[in-house]
């Protein structure tokens, strides 16, 4: 069965840091690119980074580059989204997905979410 | 970016009504359109991926059509666990965008 679990959300002040981690399960996890979305509350999805099946590349939505970093830890089936300098905008739940495969483009699997608050 | 428009943003209905519901894109995305299912408090779930494939285990009261910038979402026969947020998403352009989500809620 794949699973993807999210931890390390919180709560942390305008300006701080916060290291997400998802871990996956159930599948070849070097196979398969990974994606952060994010869902502030009460509002809609929004993507915010990728990372290749072997971590050779990796893109970011606008407003989170320069701030975030996105890796994965290969030996031990991880995702992490490194966070720094958080705003108030970026308070949302953060999910992991798996992209299906390299060519169509959804999220097939998609991790519980952890939750990101940033407020002072 | 290509922006997603989906429409209604809500949409009050009955158990065993037909209900569509529609996403527009900004450009031409060619069929690189998914569906998603998002019930409070949970995870998005993958209904459609490439416009009109059901992932497995959707059932067959849904479908989807449409190329280029215009598509649709329909359920046919609403059940009670229909009722539930839909959002669209691109995957045909950089940044992959969704679109701002549908409330399909029970009337």
């Amino acid at each position: 069965e794949v699973q993807l679990v999210e931890s390390g959300g919180g709560l942390v002040q305008p300006g701080g840091s916060l290291r997400l981690s998802c871990t996956a399960s159930g599948f070849i996890f070097s196979t398969y690119y990974i994606s952060w979305v994010r869902q502030a509350p009460g509002k809609g999805l929004e993507w915010v980074a990728n990372i290749k099946y072997d971590g050779s590349e990796t893109d970011y939505v606008d407003s989170v580059k320069g701030r975030f970093t996105i890796s994965r830890d290969s030996g031990k089936n991880s995702v992490s989204l490194q966070m720094d300098n958080l705003t108030v905008e970026d308070t949302a739940v953060y999910f992991c997905a798996r992209h299906s495969n390299t060519w169509r483009g959804d999220f097939d699997y998609w991790g519980q979410g952890t939750l990101v608050t940033v407020s002072s | 970016d290509i922006q997603m428009t989906q429409s209604p943003s809500s949409l009050s209905a009955s158990v065993g009504d037909k209900v569509t519901i529609t996403c527009r894109a900004s450009e031409n995305i060619r069929t690189y359109l998914h569906w998603y299912q998002q019930k409070p408090g949970k995870a998005p779930n993958l209904l459609f991926y490439t416009t009109s494939t059901l992932q497995t285990g959707v059932p067959s009261r849904f479908s989807g059509s449409g190329s280029g910038t215009d598509f649709t979402l329909t359920i046919d026969s609403l059940q009670p666990e229909d009722f539930a947020t839909y959002y669209c998403q691109q995957s045909y352009g950089d940044p992959r965008t969704f679109g701002q989500g549908t409330k399909l809620e029970v009337k």
